[in-house]
């Protein structure tokens, strides 16, 4: 059965570096998103992303972060520079062409800024 | 404004007992509307879904939901939970006829199976 895979499952950084998440979504979608939870919190959307553009964010996705489809299989998630209430699970997920509402997501990637 | 109330944080339940997760929304048309199970350390795996049609609808690993407008609701079930069940349980709501939509999720409810 696809699935969306993530990479790294696990990052450590240090506050200001720059980060990148990587998702490979499912092949035939084309509606790609970023969602984070904090840990003991709610799964929080951060941006929709379709045909090469973001088609909405939320007010956590601020300047320090974008997204990109480099080569039409990998879906990143950049953060410029981190900081401590950074740390989370990062999740990517994807949805069907037809535009069901249904996404698929991924098993997340945990970040962790010192 | 969209939003989905969990108004349960944390149940215990003991094994082979019932189950009702509590799931209310607030929306500007009907929505679809989405269960996914959480286990610790782990992605979200969706277990059902309502889109149109039968209120009720029947979610892997025998889980079952019920759509009720009236009440804005789409409560979550099942007749008799396994240890296995124990997971934080997310609703969430999205919505139809749009060209990208986001989901939006409930704040969760943590499900601890007492032996």
């Amino acid at each position: 059965e696809p699935e969306v895979t993530q990479t790294p499952s696990h990052q450590v950084t240090q506050m200001g570096q720059e980060v990148i998440l990587r998702c490979v979504p499912i092949s035939n979608h084309l509606y790609f998103y970023w969602y984070r939870q904090i840990l003991g919190q709610k799964v929080e959307f951060l941006v929709s992303f379709y045909n090469n553009e973001i088609s909405e964010k939320s007010e956590i996705f601020d300047d320090q972060f974008s997204v990109e489809r480099p080569d039409g299989s990998n879906f990143t998630l950049k953060i410029r520079s981190t900081k401590l209430e950074d740390s989370a699970m990062y999740f990517c997920a994807s949805g069907r062409q037809s535009n069901t509402g249904e996404l698929f997501f991924g098993e997340g990637s945990r970040l962790t800024v010192l | 404004a969209q939003s989905v109330t969990q108004p349960d944080i944390h149940i215990t339940v003991s094994e082979g007992a019932s189950l009702e997760l509590r799931c209310n929304y607030s929306y500007g048309a009907t929505p679809y509307l989405f269960w996914y199970v959480q286990s610790p350390g782990q992605g979200l795996q969706l277990l059902l879904k309502y889109f149109s049609g039968d209120t009720l609808v029947q979610g892997i690993k025998g889980f079952e939901a019920e759509f009720k407008r009236s009440q804005s609701s789409f409560n979550l079930r099942k007749p008799s939970v396994h240890w296995s069940d124990a997971a934080e349980y997310f609703c969430a709501v999205g919505p139809q006829y749009s060209s990208a939509s986001k989901i939006i999720f409930g704040s969760g409810t943590r499900l601890s199976i007492r032996p």
